[in-house]
């Protein structure tokens, strides 16, 4: 059964750096793209990157100065580091397995 | 990038009812591959999106055949017939062709 779950954070300072995990079962992070995508809170959806299966990175070029994606296959676990974090930044955080499966998102508030 | 236009931005129909979804994207769809990557995704109240439609017409795995994608190029239709409770929530488009992957503003189904 594919699942995908992301943790980190719920509350980062502004200007901090946000760091998140998503930890995946089911399937391997060498077949498949993981994607992280952002929803901020009562609007639509942004896609932030994905970690392709061979191990590339893409980024969403509005975020890209400030975005970076890695992985550690032996864990089953993508990461997702953004820096210089602002108010606007706040949302829920999903990764997903290209279109087809979500985890279940984690919120994030940026506040002092 | 490439902008996701969706209409309407809200829809109220009634229970067995039978609507429909535009999408239109600022750009063609068409990969270089052949492939158009055309999604539908509903998101229910408090849940992640969930996939119904990928390449433009292709049903995923459990999705009723209530739910139908049509279209080509820039044009694209969801349609919804005999809509049961389940179905509220609000509809995405989204685009998988050309980075920034990009999503739709979203459409509202709401019950009469």
């Amino acid at each position: 059964q594919v699942q995908l779950k992301e943790s980190g954070p719920g509350l980062v300072q502004p200007s901090q750096t946000l760091s998140l995990t998503c930890t995946v079962s089911g399937f391997s992070l060498t077949s498949y793209n993981v994607h992280w995508v952002r929803q901020p809170p009562g609007k639509g959806l942004e896609w932030m990157g994905r970690m392709r299966y061979n191990g590339d990175t893409s980024y969403n070029s509005a975020l890209k100065s400030r975005l970076s994606i890695s992985r550690d296959t032996s864990k089953n676990q993508v990461f997702l580091k953004m820096n210089s974090l602002q108010t606007d930044d706040t949302g829920t955080y999903y990764c997903t397995r290209d279109e087809s499966h979500w985890g279940q998102g984690v919120m994030v508030t940026v506040s002092s | 990038d490439v902008v996701m236009t969706q209409t309407p931005v809200s829809l109220s129909v009634s229970l067995g009812g039978q609507v429909s979804i535009s999408c239109r994207s600022s750009q063609s769809l068409v990969h270089n591959n052949g492939n158009t990557y055309l999604s539908w995704y509903l998101q229910k109240p408090g849940q992640s999106p969930q996939l119904l439609i990928y390449k433009v017409s292709n049903r995923f795995s459990g999705i009723s055949d209530r739910f139908s994608g049509s279209g080509s190029g820039t044009d694209f239709t969801l349609k919804i017939s005999r809509v049961e409770p389940d179905d509220l929530g609000v509809y995405y488009c989204g685009q998988g062709t050309q980075y920034p992957y990009t999503f739709g503003a979203g459409t509202k189904l709401e019950l009469k």
